[in-house]
């Protein structure tokens, strides 16, 4: 089954404790990203990847890394967790055509809250 | 301005009724263009997608995109309790690699 697997589904955790939220496809997309989702701001881009070894910020990266050693996985991490990182987050994926991005899967989302 | 923009609603339909959800755009050239449904606490699911000008339709959903106007609707016919969720504008500006999307439009359908 087409899926993206973003690990785990929740996550509480003390400010400044490193913490890594995992994701995974198996579609053999070239382009990743990640999101977060909060009330009233919606959907907003924190990083993403066109291949192996390709990033880029989104709108809103500070606070946060990533790295795409395999073409699989996508990996955040949030070396110090504050507060107003508190957050559902969302992994997605899609193909690239060479022209343009087709539709983004999305996985199930990790609820963070830092205290 | 904001790159894509959304009425937060809440819209409430009638169940059987024609639901129309209502997106706006910054135009940045090349553009492909999405809505997304997401219940809420799950991942957004993709409902039509949509390049060029005019209208697409898949079963009781219709999507219509006009450029002149930077503007691109959803519409759903016979609206169903079952289709009460937020709805996501999307649009990926393929100079950027980056989707945008809007801040969601949630429907209700009344039975």
């Amino acid at each position: 089954e087409a899926q993206v697997t973003q690990n785990p589904r929740y996550l509480i955790t003390v400010t400044g404790k490193k913490l890594t939220v995992t994701c995974s496809q198996n579609m053999n997309h070239e382009y990743m990203s990640w999101y977060r989702q909060d009330p009233g701001l919606g959907l907003r881009q924190i990083y993403y990847s066109m291949n192996v070894e390709v990033t880029d910020k989104g709108d809103v990266p500070e606070g946060y890394k990533v790295s795409r050693k395999e073409k699989r996985n996508f990996p955040l991490i949030l070396e110090s967790p504050s507060p107003n990182q508190t957050s559902l987050y969302f992994c997605a994926s899609s193909s690239w055509t060479g022209i343009a991005n087709e539709k983004l899967f999305f996985g199930s989302g990790t609820q963070l809250s830092v205290l | 301005q904001k790159e894509v923009e959304q009425n937060s609603g809440p819209l409430s339909v009638p169940e059987g009724a024609i639901a129309s959800l209502n997106c706006t755009y910054s135009d940045r050239g090349s553009q492909s263009f999405f809505w997304y449904r997401q219940y809420s606490g799950k991942s957004p699911e993709l409902i039509m997608f949509i390049y060029s000008n005019g209208d697409k339709e898949d079963g009781r959903f219709t999507a219509q995109l006009n450029k002149a106007s930077q503007y691109v609707s959803l519409l759903i016919r016979d609206s169903q309790p079952s289709d009460s969720a937020t709805y996501l504008c999307a649009v990926n500006w393929r100079t950027g690699n980056q989707f945008y999307f809007g801040t969601g439009t949630s429907l209700t359908v009344i039975p």
